[in-house]
C-alpha cells in the first residue's frame, strides 16, 4: 500500500521569504504521479504542481517548484518569494499511473502561515 | 478543467435523519467520481469511488449501508448519509478525474455537514 508522510504539521515564514515543505512517500510502483495541493480557508482544493515519476526534470510553476528525488522517495515543495495569499494547508499526494481507480492518497498536511 | 459543484454547501440536521449531498460535473462527463471526508484539521480520506451505472467501491472501514452512493448519470453523483449521528459531522468533498489516464482531479467546493 502506498503512504504519504508530511513531517511538518506547521510552518511560518515572513513574506517574501522562501519556504520548503517536505514530503516522503512509499510505493513499490515505478510509474506514478505526485501532487501538491493547496487548501486555503475556503476549503477549496487547488492543484499547485504535478510531477510525473518517469520525468527526471523537476516540475515548476512560477514561484512553485519541486525537488523530486525518486530513489529517496522524496518530493518537497519550494515556494519562492512567499506571499500572504500562500497561507493555506498544503497536502502532498500520490496517485498511481493509469490505474482504473486513479485514487489519490493524501499526506496529513502542512499548515503554512505567511507573516506580513 | 472540469468544473465541479456540490450542493448543499452546508447542512445541519438532527441525529437519526438522512442527508443527501450532490456532486455535479458541470462541463465534463464523468464515469468516475470520488468522495472524500475531511475532519477538522485533518487530511482528506477517500471514502468511496462512485461508478456511473454500477455499484460504488468503498474503502476499507467505510460502511456502505450508511454512506449510500448513487451515480445515476455522467454528471451527477450523490452521497446519502443515512441515520446520521454527531460523529458523521465532517466536511465532504467530491472530485472528478479527467485527462490522460485520469491524471488530473478537480475538486468540488465541499459540503459541511453538522449533525446535532
Amino acid at each position: 500500500a502506498q503512504t504519504v508522510t508530511q513531517s511538518q504539521p506547521e510552518m511560518s515564514v515572513q513574506e517574501a521569504e522562501t519556504v520548503t515543505l517536505s514530503c516522503t512517500y512509499d510505493t513499490s510502483e515505478n510509474n506514478y504521479y505526485l501532487f501538491w495541493y493547496k487548501q486555503p480557508p475556503s476549503r477549496q482544493m487547488i492543484l499547485v504542481i504535478r510531477q510525473e515519476a518517469y520525468k527526471q526534470q523537476n516540475a515548476t510553476e512560477n514561484r512553485f517548484s519541486v525537488n523530486f528525488q525518486k530513489a529517496a522517495k522524496s518530493f518537497s515543495l519550494k515556494i519562492s518569494d512567499s506571499q500572504l495569499g500562500d497561507t493555506a494547508m498544503y497536502f502532498c499526494a500520490f496517485m498511481r499511473t493509469y490505474s482504473s481507480a486513479s485514487k489519490i492518497i493524501f499526506g496529513s498536511g502542512t499548515r503554512l502561515s505567511i507573516r506580513p | 478543467g472540469a468544473v465541479v459543484s456540490q450542493h448543499p454547501s452546508r447542512v445541519i440536521c438532527k441525529s437519526g435523519t438522512s442527508v443527501k449531498i450532490e456532486c455535479r460535473s458541470l462541463d465534463f462527463q464523468a464515469t468516475t467520481m470520488f468522495w472524500y471526508r475531511q475532519f477538522p484539521k485533518q487530511s482528506l480520506m477517500l471514502m468511496a469511488t462512485s461508478n456511473e451505472g454500477s455499484k460504488a467501491t468503498y474503502e476499507q472501514g467505510v460502511e456502505k449501508d450508511k454512506f449510500l452512493i448513487n451515480h445515476a448519470s455522467l454528471t451527477l453523483s450523490t452521497l446519502t448519509v443515512t441515520s446520521a449521528h454527531p460523529e458523521d459531522s465532517s466536511f465532504y468533498i467530491c472530485s472528478v478525474p479527467q485527462g490522460r489516464g485520469h491524471n488530473e482531479q478537480f475538486f468540488g467546493p465541499g459540503t459541511r455537514l453538522t449533525v446535532l
